[in-house]
């Protein structure tokens, strides 16, 4: 079966750094998504890894490795904006379907 | 224009009414996607347009109708919802289903079902 994992919750301070895990067991692999979504809004797209290694963009990179099925996503200087789900999704297929986790809910505080 | 737009963005029926959810976007985008979301939890897909053919469609009750008129729009048609059915309703669209291309999705209709 499908089986995409990440924290529930994490909680750090402003301008620290935090590290979102994302396993994942599926039938296929066709690419790692990184969504960041704020309460009662739509996902926004963070990023995308296909190949193994770091993807970074500004203050937010993504790492994967294909053999361990697993990713994750650091995000640099937290800023209190930064407050929201984070959700890890793989493409299993080339039919365009995503697989969401559960999402991981980062809580910023002063 | 780098925009998905859905309308309405609120939407409380009753569940012997019919009502339509739409969806736009003028990227050019050939894929378009339905998702279910429910509190706290994640999006779930329901349907894929593929240059406006419906490639996929998750085992989604027949109560939900999609419809894809042209390349940049997306209907969901609801009849005889159930209360369960109350969630936000996500539309998406990428440059085309099959290659490694972000989906951009819409602000969502938020549907409560009475």
């Amino acid at each position: 079966g499908q089986n995409i994992d990440q924290p529930t919750e994490m909680t750090a301070t402003e301008g620290a750094i935090v590290q979102i895990n994302c396993t994942y067991q599926t039938s296929g692999f066709n690419g790692l998504f990184w969504y960041q979504q704020h309460a009662g809004e739509a996902p926004t797209f963070l990023s995308y890894n296909v190949l193994d290694g770091l993807e970074e963009k500004g203050r937010f990179s993504s790492f994967l490795s294909r053999s361990k099925g697993y990713s994750y996503l650091l995000l640099k200087e937290l800023q209190m904006k930064d407050s929201a789900s984070y959700l890890c999704a793989v493409r299993d297929d080339s039919w365009g379907k995503l697989q969401f986790g559960a999402g991981t809910q980062v809580v910023v505080t002063p | 224009d780098t925009e998905v737009t859905q309308t309405p963005k609120h939407l409380v029926m009753g569940m012997t009414n019919k009502k339509s959810l739409k969806c736009e976007q003028h990227m050019g985008h050939r894929a378009m996607y339905w998702y279910k979301q429910k509190a706290k939890k994640p999006p779930e897909l329901m349907f894929v347009y593929s240059y406006e053919k419906l490639s996929i469609n998750e085992s989604v009750p027949s109560r939900f109708s999609p419809e894809c008129p042209n390349s940049s729009l997306l209907n969901l048609h609801l009849h005889a919802l159930q209360p369960e059915d109350s969630a936000l309703y996500l539309c998406a669209s990428s440059q085309d289903r099959d290659r490694d291309n972000e989906q951009f999705f819409g602000p969502g209709t938020r549907l409560t079902v009475l």
